[in-house]
């Protein structure tokens, strides 16, 4: 049973664009929701996070959205770069386990020049 | 340097041999974890360790065995492995395993079973 199920599996964004990546989850005692960002030959590494207290979470060009009634979040990466070329993974966890996570399948993005 | 190392970077190993996967975390964390990462499939957490005591074992098979001698140092002892364990294995350290502080991960040992 997948409890984090992330789409689009890949996605190509022109440089400057937008780009939208969602993820919707299962477990109502999730609390924590990271995105990871991974690029080739590395291991993941933490990009943003959310609690389920707010609906939004900006840091730069990154945006998380957060509905906590559709059980859905969202990232979104504005004036897409070439250097954010990597695989994205949503995440989630519970309140007393936040670094025990259940990772989406991940999308790897793909920003042409 | 991502202060997490894994070793070796790549293993090629029959199915009837023994290995083991290396990690040390150089952050001072008190918690490590074992994590696999196939083709088309999500990142799945195997161990988890908090002050040298496991605390999760997601239902891995028994040819992982992990060993956490201290909390900087991390292994997974490999044994008896079928075609179908070929994966990145990837080691991550947090301060603790509660809270939302980040994992961090090392580059991963890809392995391939023969």
């Amino acid at each position: 049973q997948q409890q984090v199920k992330q789409s689009p599996q890949s996605l190509i964004v022109q440089k400057g664009g937008i780009s939208i990546i969602n993820c919707a989850y299962e477990n109502t005692a999730f609390d924590y929701f990271p995105w990871y960002q991974q690029f080739p030959g590395k291991g993941p590494a933490l990009l943003i996070a959310i609690r389920p207290d707010v609906s939004e979470k900006k840091e730069g060009r990154f945006t998380i959205s957060f509905n906590k009634s559709a059980k859905q979040f969202s990232l979104h990466i504005m004036d897409s770069q070439p250097g954010d070329s990597a695989t994205y993974f949503c995440a989630a966890s519970k309140r007393d386990a936040g670094n025990m996570l259940t990772f989406g399948g991940g999308t790897r993005l793909m920003v042409k020049p | 340097e991502t202060g997490v190392t894994q070793t070796p970077r790549h293993l090629v190993m029959g199915m009837t041999n023994k290995k083991s996967l290396k990690c040390e975390q150089h952050l001072g964390h008190n918690a490590m974890y074992w994590y696999k990462q196939s083709a088309k499939k999500p990142l799945e957490l195997m161990f988890v360790y908090s002050l040298e005591e496991r605390v999760e074992n997601n239902s891995v098979p028994s040819r992982f065995s992990p060993e956490c001698p201290n909390s900087s140092h991390l292994f997974l002892h490999l044994h008896t492995l079928q075609p179908e364990d070929s994966a990145l294995y990837l080691c991550a350290s947090s301060p603790a395993v509660v809270g939302d502080s980040p994992l961090h991960f090392g580059n991963g040992t890809r392995l391939t079973v023969t």
